[in-house]
């Protein structure tokens, strides 16, 4: 399978803990990026890489909140601390650099804090 | 304001109906826009791309009105399988992320 990868799949976590999602992204695109969607809604863009260069950081990415791509291949994004507040859908999604590109979304790692 | 608007919807049309929806953007120098197409807790896959001068593919035809900022898709002959959320998604020019609306969720009923 050369699509966008997430793991783990799901998540549940109780409230105060630490959890790290993984995305591998697909192997020639350099952009990578972080989503978050709750039901109903579309997905609010979180951070974004291009190669291992952390670009942009959505004002929604607290401090909680950490991203890293260190070899500008497969990222990690951190939530430390969780709130119920976190619960939703997290994906990543990757690109080609350049306008009119689209980006490619994995599967999504679903979290629940209790 | 929302930098993508769209009407959430549902949209419940019978099959073989046509059914438009519409989006707007506010940042008039966005580049790239798209639909993609969502169904129930998947990832979004892309439909198609929309440009400038309009285009379509097989029962689906998207426009961009650039002046008015909004973007329209049109499916025509609805299908039952077509029923999942559309999402309008522009890639503004002042950064690379791709900004989504909340999506318009089309039920196709027999």
């Amino acid at each position: 399978d050369t699509g966008v990868s997430q793991n783990p799949r799901h998540k549940i976590t109780k409230r105060g803990q630490n959890v790290t999602f993984r995305c591998d992204p697909i192997s020639e695109h350099n952009r990578l990026y972080w989503y978050r969607q709750t039901l109903g809604q579309g997905p609010e863009f979180l951070t974004y890489f291009q190669n291992e260069a952390q670009l942009e950081k959505s004002r929604l990415l607290s401090d909680r909140f950490s991203a890293e791509r260190p070899k500008g291949s497969f990222s990690t994004l951190e939530i430390q601390r969780t709130e119920q507040g976190d619960s939703a859908m997290y994906l990543c999604a990757s690109s080609l650099t350049g306008q009119g590109t689209e980006a490619f979304f994995g599967q999504g790692t679903r979290l629940t804090v209790v | 304001r929302k930098e993508v608007e769209q009407d959430p919807g549902p949209f419940n049309v019978p099959e073989g109906a046509t059914v438009a929806f519409n989006c707007t953007y506010s940042n008039s120098a966005s580049q790239s826009f798209f639909w993609y197409r969502q169904d129930c807790r998947k990832e979004p896959k892309l439909l198609m791309s929309v440009y400038s001068s309009g285009n379509e593919d097989g029962r689906f035809t998207a426009q961009l009105n650039r002046a008015s900022q909004y973007i329209s898709l049109l499916i025509r002959d609805s299908k039952l399988s077509d029923s999942a959320t559309y999402l309008c998604v522009v890639n503004p020019n002042y950064g690379q992320n791709f900004v989504f609306g909340p999506g318009t969720r089309l039920s196709v009923l027999p």
